[in-house]
């Protein structure tokens, strides 16, 4: 079946480096892509998504490709902020049922230190 | 975009007993969504809730132990019934709107 898996966290780094998350799938077909994220007290919320190959998201400094031939949708920010600090997820869309039927990942918690 | 409201954040309830939380829209949206949060895991959907139909449950969730209600295009609830210590999660509502989806801020349920 469909599954995502990511990388384990928590992932603490100093302000200003270099962030990376990943993020592999399995699925049949073409699924999107999707990054979420939850911010200490408050809801989940799309981050960047990828709809099709090669396609990249981005969104507030944080970019993600399509990667089909590795099957892969890795995130990264070229420089983090401690208000990055944040649970990630990483999910694709189920084939019926339009967006709203989402497998997540496990969650990575980013810890950004000054 | 869509702000959705659930109700209540947070609960610490007996064995044996039952919790009905509250899921409400400000948009009109067809299909509706709830997901649980056990700890340390990631997110599980649970069922889907269309308006004037029963609510369509994933493999492992029935409708004896997750009865949801969705009398209007805005509202839906879900009762986590006959609830045991593994019952405890996070229980998120979130709908379709349009290309995108949202999620309420979860209800943390503990069960003792």
């Amino acid at each position: 079946g469909n599954s995502v898996t990511q990388m384990e966290g928590p992932v603490t780094l100093s302000e200003e480096a270099f962030l990376t998350i990943n993020c592999t799938y399995t699925a049949t077909g073409y699924p999107s892509l999707f990054w979420y994220v939850q911010y200490p007290g408050e809801g989940l919320q799309l981050l960047l998504k990828a709809t099709k190959a090669d396609d990249k998201g981005s969104n507030k400094g944080f970019e993600a490709t399509y990667r089909k031939e590795t099957t892969s949708f890795h995130l990264e920010k070229g420089s983090v902020q401690v208000s990055d600090s944040a649970v990630y997820f990483c999910a694709l869309t189920r084939l019926t049922g339009g967006t709203g039927k989402l497998i997540f990942g496990q969650g990575t918690t980013l810890q950004v230190k000054p | 975009s869509a702000v959705i409201s659930q109700k209540p954040s947070r609960d610490i309830c007996q064995r044996g007993t039952s919790l009905t939380i509250q899921c409400q829209v400000d948009s009109q949206v067809t299909m509706m969504f709830w997901y649980r949060q056990q700890p340390g895991q990631s997110l599980t959907l649970i069922a889907t809730a269309n308006q004037g139909s029963e609510a369509t449950y994933e493999s492992g969730f029935v409708i004896d132990k997750f009865p949801i209600s969705r009398p209007n295009l805005t509202f839906s609830t879900l009762t986590v019934s006959n609830m045991s210590p593994e019952d405890s999660s996070i229980y998120l509502c979130s709908v379709e709107l349009g290309p995108r989806t949202f999620f309420g801020q979860g209800t943390r349920l503990t069960v003792v």
